[in-house]
C-alpha cells in the first residue's frame, strides 16, 4: 500500500515563528503537493513538485516555501507564521503519467 | 477557468438506501477524475480513479461513471450503511501540470441507522 506519511496529526505554534511541515512517501513517486483545506474554500493548492529541487507555485503561495531535496520528501516551510495560516494542510503523491494522487493523514496547525 | 462543482453540499439518507452523488467540472479534456473520501479531521482516502477514456469503474458497493461530453461524473453507493457517512470529494486532472488535482467542495454525507 502506498503510504504517505506527514510528520505531526497537531501542531501549535506562535505568530511570528518558523514552521516547517514534513511528508515522506514511500512509493518513489515523482509528485508531490501541499494542500491546504479551509471550510467554505475546500482544498487549495498551495505548491507542488514534479521532480527532485524541482517546484511550481499552486494557487495561494504567498507567505510559504517548499523544499524537495529528496525524491521521498517534501517540506513546506511557513517563514513566519500568522493567525490566518491556521489551517488543515494536506501532503499528496501521485506518480507520473497516471496522476492517482494518494494523501497523509493531514496536520491541524494553530498559529496563536 | 477549470472548476469542479459538487451537488448537493450535503446529504442525510435512511440506512439502505441507493444513492448518488454528483461532480461536474467545465472543459471536458480531462485527464483523469478521482473520487476521495474524508472522515472529519482526517486525511483523504481514494475511492476510485477513472481515467479519461473510461466510462466507469467499481469498488465495492461503490461505481464510479464518468461522462466528458456533459461534463460530468457520478458515485454511486448502493446499500448505505451508517459507516458510510462522511465527506466524499471529486478531484479532476486536466493533465500536463504534474498531477494538479481540482477538487469539488465536497458533498457531506450522513447515513442514518
Amino acid at each position: 500500500d502506498v503510504k504517505v506519511t506527514q510528520s505531526s496529526r497537531y501542531l501549535v505554534k506562535r505568530t511570528g515563528e518558523k514552521v516547517f511541515l514534513e511528508c515522506v512517501q514511500d512509493m518513489d513517486h515523482e509528485n508531490m503537493f501541499w494542500y491546504r483545506q479551509d471550510p467554505g474554500l475546500g482544498l487549495r493548492l498551495i505548491y507542488f513538485s514534479y521532480d527532485v529541487k524541482m517546484k511550481e507555485k499552486g494557487d495561494i503561495p504567498e507567505g510559504y516555501s517548499v523544499s524537495r531535496e529528496k525524491k521521498e520528501r517534501f517540506s513546506l516551510i511557513l517563514e513566519s507564521a500568522s493567525t490566518n495560516q491556521t489551517s488543515m494542510y494536506l501532503c499528496a503523491s501521485s506518480p507520473r503519467y497516471v496522476d492517482e494522487a494518494f494523501f497523509g493523514q493531514g496536520t491541524r496547525l494553530t498559529v496563536v | 477557468k477549470q472548476e469542479v462543482t459538487q451537488i448537493p453540499a450535503a446529504l442525510s439518507v435512511p440506512e439502505g438506501e441507493n444513492l448518488v452523488l454528483n461532480c461536474s467540472f467545465t472543459d471536458s479534456a480531462i485527464y483523469n477524475l478521482q473520487w476521495f473520501r474524508q472522515d472529519p479531521g482526517k486525511g483523504l482516502t481514494s475511492l476510485l480513479l477513472i481515467q479519461s477514456s473510461q466510462r466507469e469503474q467499481t469498488s465495492g458497493r461503490l461505481n464510479a461513471s464518468l461522462d466528458k461530453s456533459s461534463g460530468r461524473s457520478t458515485l454511486y453507493i448502493a446499500a448505505s450503511q451508517p459507516g458510510d457517512s462522511a465527506t466524499y470529494l471529486c478531484a479532476v486532472s486536466w493533465g500536463n501540470q504534474g498531477g494538479k488535482l481540482i477538487f469539488g467542495q465536497g458533498t457531506e454525507l450522513s447515513v442514518k441507522p
